[in-house]
Protein backbone atom coordinates (compact mmCIF):
# COMPACT_ATOMS: atom_id res chain seq x y z
CA UNK A 1 0.00 0.00 0.00
CA UNK A 2 1.48 3.44 -1.18
CA UNK A 3 1.37 5.55 1.80
CA UNK A 4 2.82 9.37 2.29
CA UNK A 5 3.33 10.85 5.46
CA UNK A 6 4.00 15.00 5.71
CA UNK A 7 5.71 16.33 8.91
CA UNK A 8 6.79 19.37 10.16
CA UNK A 9 4.15 21.85 9.45
CA UNK A 10 3.50 23.96 12.47
CA UNK A 11 3.49 27.92 13.17
CA UNK A 12 6.03 29.87 11.98
CA UNK A 13 6.61 33.67 12.20
CA UNK A 14 6.81 35.30 9.05
CA UNK A 15 10.03 35.66 7.65
CA UNK A 16 11.41 32.61 9.31
CA UNK A 17 12.19 29.25 8.03
CA UNK A 18 10.63 25.70 8.22
CA UNK A 19 11.54 22.33 6.75
CA UNK A 20 8.91 19.72 5.30
CA UNK A 21 9.26 16.24 5.14
CA UNK A 22 7.41 13.63 3.57
CA UNK A 23 7.83 9.96 4.27
CA UNK A 24 7.21 7.21 1.40
CA UNK A 25 6.44 4.00 1.19
CA UNK A 26 4.65 1.11 -0.81
CA UNK A 27 6.65 1.85 -3.72
CA UNK A 28 9.77 2.50 -5.47
CA UNK A 29 10.56 5.47 -4.97
CA UNK A 30 13.28 6.06 -6.59
CA UNK A 31 10.95 5.25 -9.98
CA UNK A 32 9.22 8.58 -9.54
CA UNK A 33 9.03 11.97 -9.75
CA UNK A 34 7.72 14.03 -6.48
CA UNK A 35 5.94 16.90 -5.77
CA UNK A 36 4.82 19.52 -3.41
CA UNK A 37 0.99 20.97 -3.53
CA UNK A 38 -0.55 23.19 -1.18
CA UNK A 39 -4.02 24.70 -0.04
CA UNK A 40 -4.84 27.91 1.63
CA UNK A 41 -7.64 27.52 3.92
CA UNK A 42 -10.64 27.34 1.77
CA UNK A 43 -8.76 27.85 -1.28
CA UNK A 44 -8.16 25.84 -4.42
CA UNK A 45 -4.90 23.40 -5.20
CA UNK A 46 -1.29 25.06 -6.10
CA UNK A 47 1.39 22.99 -7.52
CA UNK A 48 4.60 24.32 -5.04
CA UNK A 49 7.56 22.33 -6.63
CA UNK A 50 8.42 19.32 -8.60
CA UNK A 51 11.59 17.03 -8.68
CA UNK A 52 12.51 14.51 -11.40
CA UNK A 53 13.53 10.94 -9.60
CA UNK A 54 17.03 12.03 -9.84
CA UNK A 55 16.53 14.90 -9.20
CA UNK A 56 17.80 16.29 -12.78
CA UNK A 57 15.26 18.26 -13.06
CA UNK A 58 13.22 20.75 -10.70
CA UNK A 59 11.05 23.37 -10.70
CA UNK A 60 9.00 25.85 -8.58
CA UNK A 61 5.70 27.72 -8.87
CA UNK A 62 6.77 31.45 -9.39
CA UNK A 63 4.92 32.37 -6.15
CA UNK A 64 7.80 30.53 -4.37
CA UNK A 65 10.60 30.55 -6.29
CA UNK A 66 13.87 31.73 -4.57
CA UNK A 67 12.38 31.31 -1.33
CA UNK A 68 11.69 27.61 -0.75
CA UNK A 69 14.11 24.55 -2.28
CA UNK A 70 13.00 20.90 -3.27
CA UNK A 71 15.37 17.92 -2.34
CA UNK A 72 14.69 14.28 -1.91
CA UNK A 73 16.89 11.53 -0.45
CA UNK A 74 16.26 8.31 -2.55
CA UNK A 75 18.31 6.19 0.29
CA UNK A 76 16.02 7.11 3.11
CA UNK A 77 12.53 7.24 0.38
CA UNK A 78 12.18 10.91 1.63
CA UNK A 79 10.84 13.86 -0.28
CA UNK A 80 11.73 17.80 1.25
CA UNK A 81 11.20 21.26 1.12
CA UNK A 82 12.76 24.05 2.55
CA UNK A 83 10.87 26.61 3.50
CA UNK A 84 12.43 30.21 3.88
CA UNK A 85 11.31 33.75 4.42
CA UNK A 86 7.85 32.47 4.80
CA UNK A 87 5.02 35.05 4.27
CA UNK A 88 1.28 35.08 5.72
CA UNK A 89 0.11 33.89 2.18
CA UNK A 90 2.16 30.63 2.48
CA UNK A 91 0.09 29.37 5.34
CA UNK A 92 -1.59 26.65 3.54
CA UNK A 93 -1.93 22.91 3.84
CA UNK A 94 1.19 21.14 1.96
CA UNK A 95 0.05 17.91 0.41
CA UNK A 96 3.02 15.73 -0.89
CA UNK A 97 1.72 13.77 -4.04
CA UNK A 98 3.50 11.30 -5.79
CA UNK A 99 4.08 11.48 -9.88
CA UNK A 100 2.82 8.68 -12.24
CA UNK A 101 5.98 8.72 -14.37
CA UNK A 102 9.39 9.16 -13.75
CA UNK A 103 10.02 12.74 -15.02
CA UNK A 104 7.26 14.24 -13.50
CA UNK A 105 4.70 14.61 -16.14
CA UNK A 106 2.00 15.97 -13.63
CA UNK A 107 -0.53 13.39 -12.91
CA UNK A 108 -0.10 12.57 -9.24
CA UNK A 109 -1.77 9.19 -7.95
CA UNK A 110 -0.95 9.81 -4.43
CA UNK A 111 -1.49 11.99 -2.05
CA UNK A 112 -0.18 12.18 1.45
CA UNK A 113 -2.66 13.72 4.20
CA UNK A 114 -0.89 17.00 4.31
CA UNK A 115 0.79 18.91 6.81
CA UNK A 116 -0.17 22.09 8.00
CA UNK A 117 1.43 25.63 8.01
CA UNK A 118 0.85 28.24 9.56
CA UNK A 119 2.70 32.03 8.92
CA UNK A 120 1.67 34.67 11.64
CA UNK A 121 2.88 36.63 14.17
CA UNK B 1 3.51 30.66 -16.75
CA UNK B 2 0.36 28.94 -18.26
CA UNK B 3 -3.44 29.26 -16.67
CA UNK B 4 -5.90 27.08 -16.36
CA UNK B 5 -9.74 28.25 -15.97
CA UNK B 6 -12.68 25.94 -14.99
CA UNK B 7 -16.23 27.50 -14.06
CA UNK B 8 -16.35 27.84 -10.58
CA UNK B 9 -19.54 26.01 -9.86
CA UNK B 10 -21.65 23.30 -11.50
CA UNK B 11 -24.87 21.49 -10.67
CA UNK B 12 -26.23 18.54 -12.33
CA UNK B 13 -29.80 16.79 -11.42
CA UNK B 14 -29.31 13.09 -9.71
CA UNK B 15 -28.36 10.75 -12.40
CA UNK B 16 -28.15 12.94 -15.27
CA UNK B 17 -24.89 13.50 -16.86
CA UNK B 18 -22.54 16.84 -16.48
CA UNK B 19 -19.64 17.60 -18.23
CA UNK B 20 -17.05 19.91 -16.48
CA UNK B 21 -14.06 22.17 -18.47
CA UNK B 22 -10.94 23.35 -18.06
CA UNK B 23 -9.19 25.69 -20.28
CA UNK B 24 -5.99 27.25 -21.15
CA UNK B 25 -3.23 27.27 -23.56
CA UNK B 26 -1.05 24.08 -22.01
CA UNK B 27 -3.72 21.57 -23.14
CA UNK B 28 -2.72 22.22 -26.85
CA UNK B 29 0.22 20.15 -25.67
CA UNK B 30 -0.44 18.22 -22.88
CA UNK B 31 -3.24 16.44 -21.53
CA UNK B 32 -5.21 17.58 -18.14
CA UNK B 33 -5.82 15.35 -15.21
CA UNK B 34 -8.76 15.24 -12.98
CA UNK B 35 -8.90 15.17 -9.19
CA UNK B 36 -11.99 15.10 -6.98
CA UNK B 37 -11.47 16.69 -3.60
CA UNK B 38 -14.21 16.28 -1.04
CA UNK B 39 -14.59 18.36 2.23
CA UNK B 40 -11.33 17.70 4.45
CA UNK B 41 -10.01 14.89 2.51
CA UNK B 42 -6.82 14.82 0.29
CA UNK B 43 -7.48 15.20 -3.76
CA UNK B 44 -7.96 11.81 -5.85
CA UNK B 45 -7.03 11.28 -9.07
CA UNK B 46 -9.95 10.33 -11.02
CA UNK B 47 -9.00 11.54 -15.17
CA UNK B 48 -5.16 11.07 -16.43
CA UNK B 49 -3.21 11.06 -19.37
CA UNK B 50 -6.02 10.93 -23.00
CA UNK B 51 -8.80 9.44 -21.12
CA UNK B 52 -7.88 7.01 -18.59
CA UNK B 53 -8.69 6.61 -14.65
CA UNK B 54 -7.29 4.75 -12.14
CA UNK B 55 -8.02 1.39 -10.45
CA UNK B 56 -11.05 2.13 -8.29
CA UNK B 57 -12.65 4.92 -10.15
CA UNK B 58 -16.08 3.82 -11.24
CA UNK B 59 -16.33 4.02 -15.36
CA UNK B 60 -18.91 7.02 -15.19
CA UNK B 61 -15.83 9.06 -15.36
CA UNK B 62 -14.48 10.04 -18.10
CA UNK B 63 -12.51 13.12 -19.97
CA UNK B 64 -11.82 14.47 -23.30
CA UNK B 65 -9.63 17.35 -25.09
CA UNK B 66 -10.35 18.97 -28.08
CA UNK B 67 -7.90 22.09 -29.10
CA UNK B 68 -7.29 24.51 -25.66
CA UNK B 69 -10.12 23.08 -23.63
CA UNK B 70 -10.17 19.57 -21.13
CA UNK B 71 -13.44 18.00 -20.19
CA UNK B 72 -14.55 15.67 -17.67
CA UNK B 73 -17.99 13.79 -17.78
CA UNK B 74 -19.93 12.36 -15.35
CA UNK B 75 -22.44 10.14 -16.95
CA UNK B 76 -25.36 9.23 -14.39
CA UNK B 77 -23.95 11.37 -11.49
CA UNK B 78 -24.48 10.22 -7.89
CA UNK B 79 -24.84 11.79 -4.57
CA UNK B 80 -21.47 11.07 -3.71
CA UNK B 81 -19.54 12.69 -6.91
CA UNK B 82 -20.55 16.29 -5.21
CA UNK B 83 -17.73 17.51 -4.27
CA UNK B 84 -14.72 20.12 -5.60
CA UNK B 85 -12.94 18.99 -9.16
CA UNK B 86 -9.84 20.33 -10.45
CA UNK B 87 -7.43 20.16 -13.55
CA UNK B 88 -4.15 20.19 -13.89
CA UNK B 89 -1.55 19.83 -16.62
CA UNK B 90 2.15 20.59 -17.27
CA UNK B 91 3.15 23.67 -18.76
CA UNK B 92 3.46 24.56 -22.10
CA UNK B 93 7.25 26.33 -21.62
CA UNK B 94 8.46 22.52 -21.48
CA UNK B 95 10.15 23.68 -18.18
CA UNK B 96 9.31 21.62 -14.71
CA UNK B 97 6.14 23.40 -13.92
CA UNK B 98 2.58 22.57 -13.18
CA UNK B 99 -0.52 24.47 -13.11
CA UNK B 100 -3.71 23.78 -11.62
CA UNK B 101 -7.60 25.33 -12.42
CA UNK B 102 -9.35 26.99 -10.09
CA UNK B 103 -11.46 24.32 -9.47
CA UNK B 104 -15.09 23.67 -10.21
CA UNK B 105 -17.59 22.96 -7.03
CA UNK B 106 -20.15 20.41 -8.60
CA UNK B 107 -23.86 19.56 -6.62
CA UNK B 108 -25.67 17.13 -7.34
CA UNK B 109 -29.64 18.06 -6.72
Amino acid sequence: EVQLVESGGGLVQPGRSLRLSCAASGFTFDDYAMHWVRQAPGKGLEWVSGISWNSGSIGYADSVKGRFTISRDNAKNSLYLQMNSLRAEDTALYYCAKDMSIAARGDFDYWGQGTLVTVSS
Amino acid sequence: SSELTQDPAVSVALGQTVRITCQGDSLRSYYASWYQQKPGQAPVLVIYGKNNRPSGIPDRFSGSSSGNTASLTITGAQAEDEADYYCNSRDSSGNLYVVFGGGTKLTVL
